[in-house]
């Protein structure tokens, strides 16, 4: 079946520095990958996606390239902020269901801190 | 457009009683799919409508059901309830094209004593 491993966390990082949280994934096919991100007591707002090998997602300065030859969608930002701290959860829609649901990966705190 | 809604944004209830979770998809979504979501287990998949069928259904007991409304309305019951099913319970809608973008409600905080 479909799986996706992400770093555990927490992940507490200063203002402005780089930030990479790992996504590898396991799926038959060629599953479309996403991040979703998830503020305290709040629903989960998708982030970036990505639809096919080599394409790279990018959102409020977060980037994710499909990597298919290393089956990851590792997460990046240059800068992080304060207003970055949340849950980030990598995921993947696959073939075996038709694309329409997700499989998550466990999420990664990150806590950036000024 | 209106967002996803979910209600009750909160439930407290006792073992071996029923609930059940309402989902209203944004206009125009025929596909409305259910999360749990558990420290322990993350976010696990429980069932998937469109049109009013069930398409794909995760691993989960048969006390768990929805089922969905022409109007693309879903609505989720969980019998029997057990202390392990406090969980926040997350709805999804999307257009179920094949990019699948699920766009998530706030979620229901059930509690179960």
């Amino acid at each position: 079946g479909n799986s996706v491993t992400q770093m555990e966390g927490p992940v507490t990082l200063s203002e402005e520095a780089f930030l990479t949280i790992n996504c590898t994934y396991t799926a038959t096919g060629y599953p479309s990958l996403f991040w979703y991100v998830q503020y305290p007591g709040e629903g989960l707002q998708l982030l970036l996606k990505a639809t096919k090998a080599d394409d790279k997602g990018s959102n409020k300065g977060f980037e994710a390239t499909y990597r298919k030859e290393t089956t990851s969608f590792h997460l990046e930002k240059g800068s992080v902020q304060v207003s970055d701290s949340a849950v980030y959860f990598c995921a993947l829609s696959g073939e075996n269901s038709g694309y329409s649901t997700l499989t998550f990966g466990k999420g990664t705190m990150l806590l950036v801190s000024p | 457009k209106a967002g996803v809604t979910q209600t009750p944004r909160y439930l407290i209830k006792t073992r071996g009683q029923q609930v059940t979770l309402s989902c209203s998809p944004i206009s125009g979504h025929r596909s409305v799919s259910w999360y749990q979501q558990t420290p322990g287990q993350g976010l696990q998949f429980l069932f998937e409508y469109f049109s009013e069928t069930q398409r794909n259904k995760g691993n989960f007991p048969g006390r768990f059901s929805g089922r969905q409304f022409s109007n693309s309305r879903s609505e989720m019951n969980v019998s029997t309830l057990e202390l392990g099913d406090s969980a926040l319970y997350l709805c999804a809608s999307s257009l179920a094209d094949l990019n699948n973008e699920q766009f998530f409600g706030p979620g229901t905080r059930l509690t179960v004593l």
